[in-house]
């Protein structure tokens, strides 16, 4: 059964820094991995998804990377700002065409001005 | 347009009562999902539908009742809920095709709260 973890569960930066959330899995027979963003009592919106073909994936100052092999994929985010604080979803689908989602448990982010 | 909406956004039922949630979709996608998230914790699945047919139940207790009437519009019938059933509900929808797996694309969810 496949596992995600993020940790820590909680991160707070000043504003300006550059930052990595980590995700890792157990499976490392995904098709992608998803990145999401959720703002309290909100609903999920998709940051980047990765295929794994792919590496990288890039949209302006995002940066998700996956390494399939050891089971990680990192979210860089340049430049932080304080409309940056949220929490921050890792989710994967398990193999078949069902589409269904193993979500981390997130990272809230809180972005100190 | 990327857009799933939800309707209501906020919803206090009584544990008697009967409603209904509903979701909207406009991008072609031909599968639909229901969610259910508590507080600080990810979501979880509760339904999916693919080309309008049930594909998947969690296990869900029968008092949620899904129906999806045609492919752009997914609905989620409640009816006898405990206040343990009070979470955020949210929606997503995807495209289907194959064995692969495609980006889902969530909804802003309704606030349900049972009394």
């Amino acid at each position: 059964k496949q596992e995600v973890t993020q940790i820590p569960a909680a991160l707070s930066v000043p504003e300006g820094e550059n930052l990595v959330l980590n995700c890792s899995f157990t499976d490392s027979a995904i098709y992608n991995l998803q990145w999401f963003r959720q703002d309290p009592g909100k609903g999920l919106t998709s940051l980047l998804l990765i295929q794994s073909s792919q590496r990288e994936q890039t949209s302006g100052r995002l940066n998700a990377s996956l390494d399939k092999s050891s089971g990680r994929s990192t979210l860089y985010i340049a430049a932080s700002q304080p409309g940056d604080s949220a929490t921050y979803l890792c989710a994967v689908p398990e193999t078949g065409a069902n589409s269904k989602l193993t979500f981390g448990k997130g990272i809230t982010l809180s972005v100190r001005p | 347009d990327t857009e799933v909406t939800q309707t209501p956004k906020h919803l206090v039922m009584g544990m008697t009562n009967k409603k209904s949630l509903k979701c909207e979709q406009h991008m072609g996608h031909r599968a639909m999902y229901w969610y259910k998230q508590k507080a600080k914790k990810p979501p979880e699945l509760m339904f999916v539908y693919s080309y309008e047919k049930l594909s998947i139940n969690e296990s869900v207790p029968s008092r949620f009742s899904p129906e999806c009437p045609n492919s752009s519009l997914l609905n989620l019938h409640l009816h006898a809920l405990q206040p343990e059933d009070s979470a955020l509900y949210l929606c997503a929808s995807s495209r289907l095709g194959g064995v692969s797996s495609y980006e889902q694309y969530f909804g802003p969810g309704t606030r349900l709260t049972v009394t």
